[in-house]
């Protein structure tokens, strides 16, 4: 089993719409979570920690389920430019520093 | 955005040659980082540094070698690699504090596209 999953998709939706994404990690002791967006070719970066309380962040909200080991992401009114790879992120136990990535969900936004 | 930088951008390499890529930081921090992302695969983690020490090293082969001169720099040493080394080589810094439980944002730089022929 990965220790993160994620759908991989694509997901192609129109502009405006809804869409949310999911991911699970395997190893129960992760501390911290994390959705990093990476475009085409370039480096992935921070979108916004999760939280186990969830969090909000404008059309961004991530949510945390530390029983079901779940994570997901909620994009509301879809713009262009949220198209991206959507990459689900845990630390492993102990650490930190030591990243574990998902091989990210890829969003297509369609005018 | 200047914060991490990687040279080269794209590297071209036999199998026989030795060649480096370089990272550096402007961001003060103290925990310097190595990533492999090969196509259709999540990023993996090959190397930590933190305060120039090597915390972290994940099964990588020999036949690439890290170098944390300071803080700000790190390189990747690479010889006598495979052509299933090709693949795009991120470098990441993050604050390197020692808080337990503190959730430390990493900032990747640009990378280095690689191909091995």
């Amino acid at each position: 089993r990965k220790e993160v999953e994620q759908d991989p998709g694509p997901f192609n939706v129109p502009e405006g719409a809804t869409v949310a994404f999911n991911c699970t990690y395997s190893n129960s002791a992760s501390q911290s979570f994390f959705w990093y967006r990476q475009d085409c070719r370039k480096e992935p970066k921070l979108l916004m920690s999760v939280y186990s309380s969830g969090n909000e962040d404008g059309r961004f909200t991530a949510q945390l389920n530390r029983a079901s080991q779940y994570i997901s992401l909620l994009i509301r009114d879809s713009k262009l430019s949220d198209s991206a790879t959507y990459l689900c992120v845990v630390t492993r136990s102990g650490s930190a520093r030591q990243l574990t990535f998902g091989s990210g969900t890829q969003l297509t936004v369609l005018p | 955005e200047t914060g991490v930088t990687q040279t080269p951008r794209h590297l071209v390499m036999g199998m026989t040659n030795k060649k480096s890529l370089k990272c550096e930081q402007h961001l003060g921090h103290n925990a310097m980082y190595w990533y492999k992302q090969s196509a259709k695969k999540p990023l993996e983690l090959m190397f930590v540094y933190n305060f120039k020490e090597q915390t972290e090293n994940n099964s990588v082969p020999s036949r690439f070698s890290p170098e944390c001169p300071n803080s700000s720099h790190l390189f990747l040493h690479l010889h006598t690699l495979q052509p299933e080394d090709s693949a795009l080589y991120l470098c990441a810094s993050s604050q390197g504090r020692d808080l337990a439980g503190v959730q430390e944002t990493q900032y990747f730089g640009p990378g280095t596209r690689l191909l091995v022929l």
